[in-house]
This record gives C-alpha cells, structure tokens and sequence, in this order.
C-alpha cells in the first residue's frame, strides 16, 4: 500500500537550519509530483509547492522562496525540505503530500518548533 | 493569493446532513473544476474525501458528496457518523498555476 513516511519532530534555535525527509513506498516514486504544505499553529494548510519527481525541478509557491530548498534521493524514494535561516515563524507541521491538483495521498507530518 | 472561505465551525447531529462552503474567486474555485476535500483528524495525516469538485476516491463513503456553484463549493456529509468529527479543508488549482487551501472548518457531531 501507498506510504509517505516523515522524519521526526525538530527543536531548532533561530538561525538553524533543518532538513524534513519523506519517505514514500508502494507506488513507482518518479510517477506522482511530491509537493509540501506547511500548516502552522491554528491556521489551514499553506501550499508551499511541488517538485518534479522524474526531473528534480522544483516549483515555489509565493511566499516560500529563498529559504525554502526541495529535493530528492530518487535511489531510495525520498523527498526533502531543507529550510535556512529558521524564525519563530516557521514553527508548523510540514507535510509532503502525492499529486499534482489534488493529494491523495500525505505523509503523516513532522513537527518543527523553532524557539530560542 | 488570499485563502479559500470556510465557516470556522458546523455541527450536527449523528444521521443528520450537514453542507460545508469553501468560498474562492474566478481565479480558482469559479474558474476550474479542481476542487478538492480533506478531512483531518489532529495527530493523522490528511485524507482525501473529494476531488476534482465531486468525484469519490475509493475507499471513501458515498455518504460525502461534492458539489459547485459560481465561485462555491459545498462538501455534504449526510447520515452524520461520530467518526466524522474532524477538521476538513478544501483546496483549489489557481490561475496562478498554484493551490490554495480553505482556513478549515471543524465539524462537531453533537
């Protein structure tokens, strides 16, 4: 059965960064877009955008560039989000999710707290 | 791009049927039939009960329904169930080639 798999809560000071991996099995990983939704403390989910799994080509959404790095490990089926510069604001849930207009498919989410 | 509009909360009864709105503009809900609905119980990952405005996946219930008007969609839940209760977002393709979510709604079944 179809997984996505994420890395586990992080603790970063301001100024830090972090890497988020999601893991996916049960379906060829280079077939679905893998995208990123941030979900901050008492707001809905923001889009942060998707990469191109057969490619590597990433797409931002406004808001999350600069800072914001996607990637992949084709080899082992993985995606992740690297994140620099980490402020108080970026403390949220991030979840990868599977597709390209709709997710059918999302990673059970990983919690990163920035906090001096 | 601003969020989708929902109510911050609906209830309902077990049985009953209860509508929840996700209010877009003709840059994304009005403008394209790639709406979609999540429902989220906290701690678990998001699961997908509607795409595409109203098409089911499998697995998901026919007792959610998914529908639109204008620059509105509407999810219905009939036959209210206590394992409803949960957060549901909905989701739009934008004319900016992007995605927008809801602000969420939290159903309480009462």
């Amino acid at each position: 059965q179809v997984q996505l798999v994420q890395s586990g809560s992080e603790l970063k000071k301001p100024g830090a960064s972090v890497k988020v991996s999601c893991k996916a099995s049960g379906y060829t990983f280079t077939t679905y877009p893998m995208n990123w939704v941030r979900q901050a403390p008492g707001l809905g989910p923001e889009w942060m955008g998707w990469i191109n799994t057969n490619t590597g080509n990433p797409t931002y959404a406004p808001g999350f560039t600069g800072r914001f790095v996607f990637s992949l490990d084709t080899s082992v089926s993985a995606a992740y989000l690297q994140i620099s510069s980490l402020k108080a604001e970026d403390t949220a849930v991030y979840y990868c999710a599977r597709g390209r207009t709709y997710f059918d498919y999302w990673g059970q989410g990983a919690l990163v707290t920035v906090s001096s | 791009q601003s969020a989708l509009t929902q109510p911050a909360s609906v209830s309902g009864s077990p049985g009953q049927s209860i509508t929840i709105s996700c209010t877009g503009t003709s840059s994304d809900v009005g403008d394209y039939n790639y709406v979609s609905w999540y429902q989220h119980h906290p701690g678990k990952a998001p699961k997908l009960m509607i795409y595409d405005v109203s098409y089911r996946p499998s697995g998901v219930s026919n007792r959610f329904s998914g529908s639109k008007s204008g620059n509105t969609a509407s999810l219905t839940i009939s036959g209210l169930q206590a394992e409803d209760e949960a957060d549901y977002y909905c989701s739009s393709y934008t004319s900016s080639i992007t995605l927008v979510f809801g602000g969420g709604t939290k159903l309480t079944v009462l």
